[in-house]
């Protein structure tokens, strides 16, 4: 089946650095990608949709200019979390979206467990 | 409203005990289901769509009723590596995906 690499799959850093996820579908192209967050013992939140060769869609109370995505080809999307605080310490996983036809399915990445010092 | 509703639960069952979900959606305009299953801090993982018609594979079924707008996920014959967090996914016109808050499964010698 589809794969859909992300990486790193932890991360501590200290306040105020910037830290990048990467986001790649391995065996498909993936013209859409999703980012997501999740706080423990809660649902996956949604933050933005990225299209490749566009800007990103993001949800309400998002910011944009803090969670930096770029889907600069088919295969890669990147987050990059700006100037990071501890209260962005949280679990951010990426997906892609494989279309066949009228199917459609989605695959997640492993997920990227920030801790923010 | 939340545009998808699922019982948080925990649902607490026995082995080779058959339990069944829920999962409401507030928008009709909807196209697709899916039930995802999340083990604790993993990404969730697909186990089925959800076909107008219904569909099984193996101890799993699910279902969906547009005109109630629910989708349901049955599981048969629970087996202790079935605990885990069942997503709802609903994906409605365009790109919008949204997750229900999911449902905690906890199977039991």
């Amino acid at each position: 089946g589809a794969v859909v690499s992300q990486h790193p799959s932890w991360v501590i850093c200290k306040s105020g650095t910037s830290v990048k996820i990467e986001c790649r579908s391995l065996d498909f192209q993936a013209t859409t990608m999703f980012w997501y967050r999740q706080f423990p013992k809660q649902s996956l939140m949604l933050m933005a949709t990225s299209n490749e060769g566009s800007k990103a869609t993001y949800e309400q109370g998002v910011e944009k200019d803090k969670f930096l995505i770029n889907h600069a080809s088919l295969t890669l999307s990147t987050l990059t979390v700006t100037s990071a605080h501890p209260e962005d310490s949280s679990f951010y996983i990426c997906s892609a979206r494989e279309r066949q036809g009228i199917n459609e399915k989605l695959f997640f990445g492993s997920g990227t467990q920030l801790s923010v010092l | 409203r939340k545009e998808v509703e699922q019982d948080p639960g925990p649902f607490n069952v026995p082995e080779g005990a058959t339990v069944a979900f829920n999962c409401t959606y507030s928008n009709s305009a909807s196209q697709s289901f899916f039930w995802y299953r999340q083990d604790c801090r993993k990404e969730p993982k697909l186990l089925m769509s959800v076909y107008s018609s219904g569909n099984e594979d193996g101890r799993f079924t699910a279902q969906l009723n547009r005109a109630s707008q629910y989708i349901s996920l049955l599981i048969r014959d629970s087996k202790l590596s079935d605990s885990a967090t069942y997503l709802c996914v609903v994906n409605n016109a365009g790109n919008m995906l949204t997750f229900g808050g999911g449902t905690r499964l906890m199977v039991k010698p």
